[in-house]
Order: C-alpha cells, then sequence, then structure tokens
C-alpha cells in the first residue's frame, strides 16, 4: 500500500500568493482529516470529511482557507491569500470508519506532510 | 473547549535511562491513542487502549490508560538513540466515533548516547 500522498512536499511562496495542498487518501478509506502543525499550536484539526462531504470544518481558521473532496481518492487543501502565519506543515490523514475496510483500532494515517512557508 | 495536555514538553535522557510522559484530558474518553512523530517525519500510530486501567506492552514500551479514563501514560525502558522522536497522545473529540482526534502537544524525547 502507497499510503497517504501528500503534495507538495515543500512549498515557499510569498504573503497573498494561492496555495493549494493536495492529498491522496490510502484506497478504501472513507475519512480524510486535514492537520496544521505549529510549534506554537501543536496538532490542530482544520476539517473532516466522511465520504467525501466535509463534516466538521470549525478549525478551519478563516475564510481564507477552503478544502474540498471531490472523490474519495483526492482532496486539496487551498490557502487564498496566504499571509506569513499560515507558515506551518500541513498534515493529511485518513482512516476507514465502518464497512468492509475499516479499520482495526480507527487510527489515523499520515501522509508526510507538506511544510508551507510564507514569506 | 475539550483540551489534551501532556507533561513534560522535553525530556532529556542518558541512552538506557527511563522515559514517561503523561496525558491528561479534561473530559473522559472512549479511547486514547499514541502516536510517535520522529525529527522531520509524521505521526505514525503506536497503540490504542480502549479500557479502564488497562495496561498493554510493546517491547521497551509500556502504555498505560487510567481507572478514570481520563489520563493515560507511556514509558520507556532504557531508551535508545531509536527512541528519539515526540509523542503523541490523542483522545476522540467530543463524544461520537467519527475518528476525530484531539492532540496534545507532545513529549519531545531526546536521547544522548
Amino acid at each position: 500500500d502507497a499510503g497517504v500522498i501528500q503534495s507538495p512536499r515543500h512549498e515557499v511562496t510569498e504573503m497573498g500568493q494561492e496555495v493549494t495542498l493536495r492529498c491522496k487518501p490510502i484506497s478504501g478509506h472513507n475519512s480524510l482529516f486535514w492537520y496544521r502543525q505549529t510549534m506554537m499550536r501543536g496538532l490542530e484539526l482544520l476539517i473532516y470529511f466522511n465520504n467525501n462531504v466535509p463534516i466538521d470544518d470549525s478549525g478551519m481558521p478563516e475564510d481564507r482557507f477552503s478544502a474540498k473532496m471531490p472523490n474519495a481518492s483526492f482532496s486539496t487543501l487551498k490557502i487564498q491569500p496566504s499571509e506569513p502565519r499560515d507558515s506551518a506543515v500541513y498534515f493529511c490523514a485518513s482512516t476507514a470508519q465502518g464497512g468492509r475496510h475499516k479499520t482495526r483500532t480507527g487510527e489515523l494515517f499520515f501522509g508526510e506532510g507538506s511544510r508551507l512557508t510564507v514569506l | 473547549g475539550q483540551q489534551v495536555m501532556q507533561i513534560p514538553q522535553y525530556q532529556h535522557v542518558q541512552e538506557g535511562e527511563d522515559f514517561t510522559t503523561y496525558c491528561n484530558s479534561s473530559t473522559t474518553l472512549s479511547n486514547i491513542q499514541w502516536y510517535k512523530q520522529r525529527p522531520g517525519g509524521h505521526p505514525v500510530f503506536l497503540i490504542q487502549l480502549v479500557k479502564s486501567g488497562e495496561v498493554k506492552k510493546q517491547k521497551r514500551l509500556t502504555f498505560q490508560f487510567g481507572e478514570a479514563k481520563k489520563n493515560s501514560s507511556l514509558h520507556i525502558t532504557a531508551t535508545q538513540t531509536t527512541d528519539v522522536g515526540t509523542y503523541f497522545c490523542a483522545g476522540p473529540k467530543g463524544s461520537s466515533n467519527t475518528g476525530k482526534l484531539i492532540f496534545g502537544q507532545g513529549t519531545t524525547l531526546q536521547v544522548k548516547p
């Protein structure tokens, strides 16, 4: 299994630019999560999808952030316009809730992350 | 709001010494999970505890879930340099079993060879 795949691994951009982060969850997983990690705030849950539907976006910082999941194998997190305080590592994670692919313990499988630096 | 707290934030030990990190939740948890993140890496699942008072072992790692299901600990016996990293505990957000997790701030372990 290829695991959760994220791109890009690193992104350096200037303030005001649009940033799009991408994620391919593990095949068969029906829940997808976007987390942001910073030294100050640790791992924060931004948004959660179940069966491609956004269920909880209460962690999304503000309207500059948006996330989509057009199908079961792809999700994007977009920041427009980006600001220096958005600099962080963004992780995508997936798991299987219910169904024949249900993970035994409900553990999250994380991608390797996208390190974003906004200058 | 719901919080999961870990102490200590950092721990430096000499190789061979023991290490313990403690996790406390503001709410009763249905289960607790532990993850390890190596420097520059991503969180990797270690274990899940479900039952009150549960103790599980993985080689030199011992995980415990408190009787009230509000706290947990991870103990590493005779640390090795391969144990370096940040250890996170995580509990379900809210009461529903949706897979949403709230993570503690983590304990970063440094091991001197």
